[in-house]
């Protein structure tokens, strides 16, 4: 059971935007921001966002996160069958005062 | 470029202790945490914990009984280690820098690539 809920699985065709989201509580999301990773099938996470809305460099511009209260969302635009990953959030924890992530959320581009 | 390189044992027998080490190449060692996260076949990420170049950790309160996080900042490198470990325990283990904004101090902006961990008897 994560401290981070997300669903299990979005989908969308090709083009379209798809919204994720992230729930989570006063303790973590609440007071806390909020990173994104993307994981493709077999590799290591890559950080897509950070501080909510911020994208690293060479992250284009279709992934975009924002936060309200205890929940975050990252929305992906103009979709790409590259963009089929695994997609998890991430924060900090005040009560366990530890990192935590969302269980995932599996895209599939149909 | 910054890149993290990790190795240890792939395969224990319940009871045993989990050992693991990454290496920190093209960039300084201090001013960052360091951190491992594994993940179970199938499943998401686990944050196990997290340390910096002078020795200062944060566990999950879920491992901590079970975790030791070290730092050899002469060979930037970092090193975990599980004890007691169970089938439970069998997962892909990644190292992670930590990476702070001026805002926040829990993105992992480098990883390594993972090593697989079974624990089997």
């Amino acid at each position: 059971q994560s401290v981070l809920t997300q669903p299990p699985s979005v989908s969308a065709a090709p083009g379209q935007k798809v919204t994720i989201s992230c729930s989570g509580s006063s303790s973590n999301i609440g007071n806390n921001y909020v990173s994104w990773y993307q994981q493709l099938p077999g590799t290591a996470p890559k950080l897509l966002i950070y501080d909510n809305n911020k994208r690293p460099s060479g992250i284009p511009g279709r992934f975009s996160g924002s936060k309200s209260g205890t929940s975050a969302t990252l929305d992906i635009t103009g979709l790409q069958t590259g963009d089929e990953a695994d997609y998890y959030c991430g924060t900090w924890d005040n009560s366990l005062s530890a990192g935590v992530f969302g269980g995932g959320t599996k895209l599939t581009v149909l | 470029q910054v890149q993290l390189q990790q190795w240890g044992a792939g395969l224990l027998k319940p009871s045993e202790t989990l050992s693991l080490t990454c290496a920190v190449y093209g960039e300084s060692f201090s001013g960052f945490y360091w951190s491992w996260i594994r993940q179970p076949p199938g499943k998401g990420l686990e944050w196990i914990g997290e340390i910096n170049h002078s020795g200062s950790t944060n566990f999950n309160p879920s491992l901590k009984s079970r975790v030791t996080i070290s730092v050899d900042a002469s060979k930037n490198q970092f090193s975990l280690k599980l004890s007691s470990v169970t089938a439970a325990d069998t997962a892909v283990y990644y190292c992670a820098r930590v990476f702070c904004s001026t805002l926040s101090c829990s993105n992992m902006d480098v990883w390594g690539k993972g090593t697989t961990v079974t624990v089997s008897s």
